[in-house]
C-alpha cells in the first residue's frame, strides 16, 4: 500500500521569508499524482498545488512551488514571501493514476511570525 | 467558483442514534467521496461513489456506514448507530474526470460529535 510521510510536525517562518515543507512517499507505481492541501483553522481542505508524476517540470502556483524528485520519491512544497494567511496545516497527498482515493500524510502545521 | 456544500456544519448526536450527513457536489462532477478526519489525526478515505454505486471503500467503511445519491444533486453519508469513535470531521469531495485528475474539490466539512 502507498504511504505518505511528512516528517515535520510543525514549522515556523518569518513573514516574507521562504519555507520548505517536506514530503516523501512510497509507491511501486510509475504514474501517479501528488498534491499539497492547505487546511486553515476553518478546517476546509484547499488544494494548493498538484504534480503529475510523468511531468519532469516542477509545478508552480504563484508563491507556491514544488521540488519533485521522482527517483527519491520526494515532493516538497516551497512557499515564498510567506504571508500571515499562509498559516495552516499542510497535507501532502498521493493518488494512483487510475485510483479512487487520496492517501494523506500526517500533516505539517505552519506558523507564520510577523 | 463552484463549491461543494456540506450541511450541517456541526452535528451533535447521542451514541446509538442514526445520523445523515449531506453534501451537494459540484453540478458537473461525476465522482463523489467521503473522507474523515479525527481531531489531530490525518485525513482518511472512507468511500468513493460513481454511477450510483460504490467504486471503492476503506476498511473503516463497515456495515454501519452507507452512501446514497437520492436525487440528482445530493450525496449523503449515513451512520446507522453512531459510536463515540465516530466523532470526527467528515469531508465530502467531488471530482470531474477521475483520470485527468484535476484534483478534488472538498466541502467545508461537517463536525460530528457523538456524546
Amino acid at each position: 500500500a502507498q504511504t505518505v510521510t511528512q516528517s515535520q510536525p510543525e514549522m515556523s517562518v518569518q513573514e516574507a521569508e521562504t519555507v520548505t515543507l517536506s514530503c516523501t512517499y512510497d509507491t511501486s507505481e510509475s504514474d501517479y499524482y501528488l498534491f499539497w492541501y492547505k487546511q486553515p483553522p476553518s478546517r476546509q481542505m484547499i488544494l494548493v498545488i498538484r504534480q503529475e508524476a510523468y511531468k519532469q517540470q516542477n509545478a508552480t502556483e504563484n508563491r507556491f512551488s514544488v521540488n519533485f524528485q521522482k527517483a527519491a520519491k520526494s515532493f516538497s512544497l516551497k512557499i515564498s514571501d510567506s504571508q500571515l494567511g499562509d498559516a495552516a496545516m499542510y497535507f501532502c497527498a498521493y493518488r494512483e493514476e487510475y485510483g479512487n482515493k487520496l492517501v494523506f500524510g500526517a500533516g505539517t502545521i505552519l506558523r507564520v511570525k510577523s | 467558483e463552484p463549491e461543494v456544500t456540506q450541511t450541517p456544519s456541526h452535528q451533535v448526536t447521542q451514541m446509538g442514534q442514526e445520523v445523515i450527513l449531506r453534501c451537494v457536489p459540484i453540478s458537473n462532477h461525476l465522482y463523489f467521496y467521503w473522507y474523515r478526519q479525527i481531531l489531530g489525526q490525518k485525513v482518511e478515505f472512507l468511500v468513493s461513489f460513481y454511477n450510483n454505486e460504490i467504486s471503492e471503500k476503506s476498511e473503516i467503511f463497515d456495515d454501519q456506514f452507507s452512501v446514497e445519491r437520492p436525487d440528482g444533486s445530493n450525496f449523503t453519508l449515513k451512520i446507522r448507530s453512531t459510536k463515540l469513535e465516530d466523532s470526527a470531521m467528515y469531508f465530502c469531495a467531488s471530482s470531474e474526470i477521475q483520470n485527468l485528475n484535476y484534483g478534488y474539490t472538498f466541502g467545508s466539512g461537517t463536525r460530528l460529535t457523538v456524546v
